[in-house]
């Protein structure tokens, strides 16, 4: 089965840097990527995700880029804030599946200091 | 505009007590879904329905059962709470469509903590 493995497991940055998450996937069967944040007390919310059709989606701040062929993928913010500090779960599944079957990754902790 | 409602927020059992976690959601979402929460480890699948009236194990579904006792809600029971259950439980609904990936909404959370 697919295992998804996330890396830093915490990461501190000032504010206004970039941060870069990382993930790598083994199954090479997925084709969907997506990306939560998790604040705190709170559940994980959907932020982007990106499909092995394309190498790199942007929304504003935030960006996602895919290797297929190494099998990986990464998560990164640009002129981050102290409201980016959360938990970012990176995950992989295919898109023909149900929900059940996404892989999470173990979670990154951002913290961003002003 | 509630989305997917969890009860309690926290708990406290003590080794071998039993306790539901209720699960709610307002989407009319058919699928719904328990995950727990632990530090390094991710979310991690314990039960999920795919519809009413079906369930099916997840990753690490031993030391608990569920119920989907409408299209509204799934419940989650530990009938003899051990230390190891200690963790935070997630509720998540979704509405599949055939042969398509759909996201699913989580609800806040449930800390739960067995001494």
């Amino acid at each position: 089965g697919e295992n998804v493995e996330q890396h830093p497991s915490t990461l501190s940055v000032q504010e206004g840097d970039s941060a870069v998450i990382k993930c790598t996937y083994s199954d090479s069967a997925s084709n969907y990527f997506p990306w939560y944040k998790q604040e705190l007390g709170k559940g994980p919310q959907l932020i982007i995700d990106i499909r092995s059709n394309v190498g790199e989606k942007k929304d504003q701040r935030i960006a996602v880029t895919l290797n297929k062929t190494a099998k990986h993928f990464s998560l990164h913010i640009t002129e981050t804030q102290p409201e980016d500090s959360a938990v970012y779960f990176c995950a992989a599944s295919n898109t023909g599946t149900g929900f059940q079957k996404l892989v999470f990754g173990t979670g990154t902790r951002l913290l961003v200091s002003p | 505009n509630a989305g997917v409602t969890q009860t309690p927020k926290f708990q406290v059992l003590k080794t071998g007590q039993s306790m539901t976690l209720q699960c709610a959601q307002d989407m009319n979402h058919n699928s719904m879904y328990w995950y727990r929460q632990d530090p390094g480890m991710g979310l991690r699948l314990i039960y999920y329905s795919a519809s009413e009236g079906t369930t099916d194990k997840g990753e690490v579904p031993n030391g608990y059962n569920v119920s989907r006792l409408n299209k509204r809600e799934f419940s989650l029971r530990l009938e003899s709470a051990a230390p190891s259950q200690t963790s935070v439980y997630f509720c998540a609904s979704s509405e599949p469509r055939a042969g398509r990936f759909t996201e699913a909404f989580f609800g806040q959370g449930t800390r739960l903590t067995v001494v």
